[in-house]
């Protein structure tokens, strides 16, 4: 059931930014994008969420695109401990869907 | 932050034992929580919703009376894996649901890795 699309594995240099994209084409109006990273053996961590406006907390920022088909996470200064899996989430704000299906993810290595 | 507990965090059995995991909200009240299962280098699979108060929710191919949820009160839902077997070998995760607007996003416990022999 998952509605997201993301590249399979990415690296990323440390102290750089890490662009991770994630297409969902067929969201509803009345769902949000969520953010989680998966270290190993741990279970996922939030990061972000956002609706339409792009969104920025302690931990990344969030960029969604104007027809809201696809978003951005951005780490903006990587680090070893960012080496993750990432999951891209779409669940509706309404009604009974309170469920994450959770996609195949992007694995991130920050390479040193 | 919200915090969601998980105990144990790891288990060795022999199978057909029955195990029971627990899931705690530390912070703040769940009236729904989440089970999830995750084999080797595979994704989230989620595998029942867990509702204060009444029977849980069972996705698509999860048998309910092999897997026996229990969520007895807002902080506390129980997983029971019962009569295990080794492919019953596996992370299980659970999640709530912080705070009453549905956009509040999940937040995960640390997860218990079941190993049957």
């Amino acid at each position: 059931d998952a509605k997201t699309t993301q590249p399979t594995s990415m690296d990323c240099a440390e102290g750089r930014a890490a662009n991770l994209p994630c297409n969902h084409s067929t969201i509803s109006g009345n769902e949000y994008v969520y953010w989680y990273r998966q270290i190993h053996s741990q279970g996922p961590q939030y990061i972000i969420h956002g609706l339409k406006n792009n969104e920025t907390n302690e931990m990344a920022s969030l960029i969604i695109t104007e027809d809201r088909k696809s978003s951005t996470l951005i780490l903006p200064h990587a680090t070893l401990r960012d080496t993750a899996v990432y999951y891209c989430i779409v669940r509706p704000s309404r009604g009974t869907g309170n469920q994450f299906y959770f996609g195949t993810g992007t694995s991130l290595t920050v390479i040193p | 932050g919200a915090v969601v507990s998980q105990h144990p965090s790891w288990v060795i059995c022999k199978s057909g034992t029955s195990v029971k995991i627990e899931c705690r909200s530390l912070d703040f009240q769940a009236t729904t929580m989440f089970w999830y299962r995750q084999f080797p280098k595979q994704s989230l699979m989620l595998m029942a919703t867990s509702n204060e108060g009444s029977k849980a929710t069972y996705e698509q191919g999860v048998e309910k009376d092999k897997f026996l949820i229990n969520h007895a009160s807002l902080t506390l839902s129980t997983l029971t894996v019962t009569s295990a077997h080794p492919e019953d070998s596996s992370f299980y995760i659970c999640s709530a649901r912080g705070g009453v607007r549905r956009n509040q996003p999940q937040h995960f416990g640390d997860g218990t890795r079941l190993s049957i022999l």
